[in-house]
């Protein structure tokens, strides 16, 4: 059962655009959001997160916007670089062990 | 800072072959993972020990052994490979559970 689900599966962009990443989930309890980053050949990264009581974190290019109400959040990533090519995974960890983590958006920064 | 180094980068199999999967990292951190993840897909918990000695099963344990030798070594085993079992295996470790975790580069495994 997946329990947090991103979309677009890819996505294209041309560079210094704005690249708008989904991401949403089913289980109430979920109240910390990170977002992993990942390049080919690498493990993923943490690149920012979110906790619930917030709507809106902003690391540099990077931004969470998070609906509580509608339990969805998406990543901003302004200026768009050919280095943010990357896929992006979004996250929630369950309170335990356990971290769930969405299926990725594969992004693609066109020079 | 600290590194999280897994052997070997790349496997190749046999189907049926028993294969050992290693990881280690000099964080300190007290607990570690296995994940798998499959093309398309987000990370499937395999394994994780929350400190040296202790082993729990993840969701897709499965088909796999895992044994915590040390604190900062954490090795996956798959007991019996399959075709379909393709994939890349990543090890993280964080300083508890439920905290950000620290992943490898992963080691890509084929069966043929």
């Amino acid at each position: 059962q997946q329990q947090v689900r991103q979309s677009p599966q890819s996505l294209t962009v041309w560079e210094g655009e704005t690249a708008i990443l989904n991401c949403s989930y089913e289980d109430s309890t979920f109240n910390y959001f990170p977002w992993y980053q990942q390049f080919p050949g690498e493990g993923p990264a943490l690149l920012i997160s979110i906790s619930s009581v917030s709507d809106k974190k902003e690391d540099g290019r990077f931004t969470i916007f998070f609906n509580k109400r509608e339990k969805k959040l998406s990543l901003h990533i302004t200026d768009s670089q050919p280095g943010d090519s990357a896929t992006y995974f979004c996250a929630a960890p369950t309170g335990g062990y356990k971290v769930v983590f969405g299926s990725g958006t594969r992004l693609l920064v066109s020079p | 800072g600290g590194i999280i180094t897994q052997t070997p980068k790349f496997l190749i199999g046999q189907e049926g072959q028993k294969l050992t999967l290693k990881c280690q990292q000099n964080f300190n951190h007290d607990t570690m993972y296995w994940y798998r993840q499959d093309s398309g897909k987000g990370l499937r918990l395999i394994y994780y020990s929350i400190t040296e000695n202790d082993l729990q099963k993840g969701d897709l344990s499965e088909g796999y052994d895992a044994s915590r030798e040390k604190k900062s070594s954490f090795s996956l085993t798959v007991t019996s490979a399959q075709k379909n079992e393709m994939a890349v295996f990543l090890c993280a470790s964080s300083i508890n559970w439920g905290d950000e975790q620290y992943f490898g580069p992963g080691t890509r495994l084929t069966v043929l």
